[in-house]
C-alpha cells in the first residue's frame, strides 16, 4: 500500500537558521514526489516536485528537497529560514504507474520560524 | 489567471439538509478531484474524475456524490450531511492521467454540520 510519513507534527527553527522537514514514503515502483505549503485560509500551493533525474530538486521561495531512493525519503530543506515560511507543509507521493493519479498525502508538518 | 474556484468558502448547516459545494477550473484540465482535510490525517481523496462523465471513488467516498457533466465543473454533493462530515474540503485539478505536473488546488471550503 502507498503511504507517506511526516514524523514531526511541528518543527521550530530560528530565523536565519537552516530548516529540514522530513518525509518518507512507500510506493510500488518509482515515485513522483511533491511538496505543498498551506497558509491559513488558503489552499495548497505547489513548492517542488521530483520526477526523475537529479536527486536534489530546487523549488519556489528558496526551498529544495533531496530524493534518496535507498532511504525512501524526500526531505524538504532551506538554508536560511524566514518568519514568513511559517506554515503547514505537506509531502505527497504518487506511483508513476498508478492509473488513478491519486496523490497520497502525509499528515502535515507545521513549521514555526521564530524571529 | 489559472485557478480552481470553490464556493462557498464557509458553510454552517444542520444534519440532513442537502448541500452542494461547487468547483470550477479554467485550465481545461481533464482530471479533477475532491479531498477532505482533517487534523492529523492530512488530505484524503473523496472522489475523482478522469474526464467528463467519468468519476470514481477515492478513499473516503461514503456520504458524498459527485458529477462531471462538463469539463470545467466538478460539484461535491452531500445528500444528507452528518456531523462527521464537518471538515475542510479542497477541490483540485490536473492536466490528465499521464501528466507528472502538480495538482492545482482551490482555496478550500470549511463545512460545519450541526
Amino acid at each position: 500500500a502507498q503511504s507517506v510519513a511526516q514524523p514531526e507534527d511541528q518543527v521550530n527553527v530560528a530565523e536565519g537558521n537552516p530548516l529540514t522537514v522530513k518525509c518518507t514514503y512507500s510506493v510500488s515502483g518509482n515515485p513522483y514526489l511533491f511538496w505543498y505549503v498551506q497558509y491559513p485560509n488558503r489552499g495548497l500551493q505547489f513548492l517542488l516536485k521530483y520526477i526523475t533525474g537529479d536527486n536534489l530538486v530546487k523549488g519556489s521561495y528558496g526551498f529544495e528537497a533531496e530524493f534518496n531512493k535507498s532511504q525512501t525519503s524526500f526531505h524538504l530543506k532551506k538554508p536560511s529560514a524566514l518568519v514568513s515560511d511559517s506554515a503547514l507543509y505537506f509531502c505527497a507521493v504518487r506511483g508513476q504507474m498508478d492509473s488513478s493519479y491519486k496523490l497520497i498525502f502525509g499528515s502535515g508538518t507545521r513549521l514555526l520560524v521564530r524571529p | 489567471e489559472a485557478q480552481v474556484t470553490q464556493n462557498p468558502r464557509y458553510l454552517i448547516t444542520v444534519t440532513g439538509k442537502k448541500l452542494t459545494v461547487t468547483c470550477s477550473q479554467n485550465m481545461n484540465h481533464e482530471y479533477m478531484s475532491w479531498y477532505r482535510q482533517d487534523p492529523g490525517l492530512g488530505l484524503r481523496q473523496i472522489y475523482y474524475s478522469m474526464n467528463v462523465e467519468v468519476t470514481d471513488k477515492g478513499d473516503v467516498p461514503e456520504g458524498y456524490k459527485v458529477s462531471r457533466k462538463e469539463k470545467r465543473n466538478f460539484p461535491l454533493i452531500l445528500e444528507s450531511p452528518s456531523p462527521n462530515q464537518t471538515s475542510l474540503y479542497f477541490c483540485a485539478s490536473n492536466q490528465g492521467l499521464y501528466s507528472n505536473q502538480p495538482q492545482h488546488f482551490g482555496d478550500g471550503t470549511r463545512l460545519s454540520i450541526l
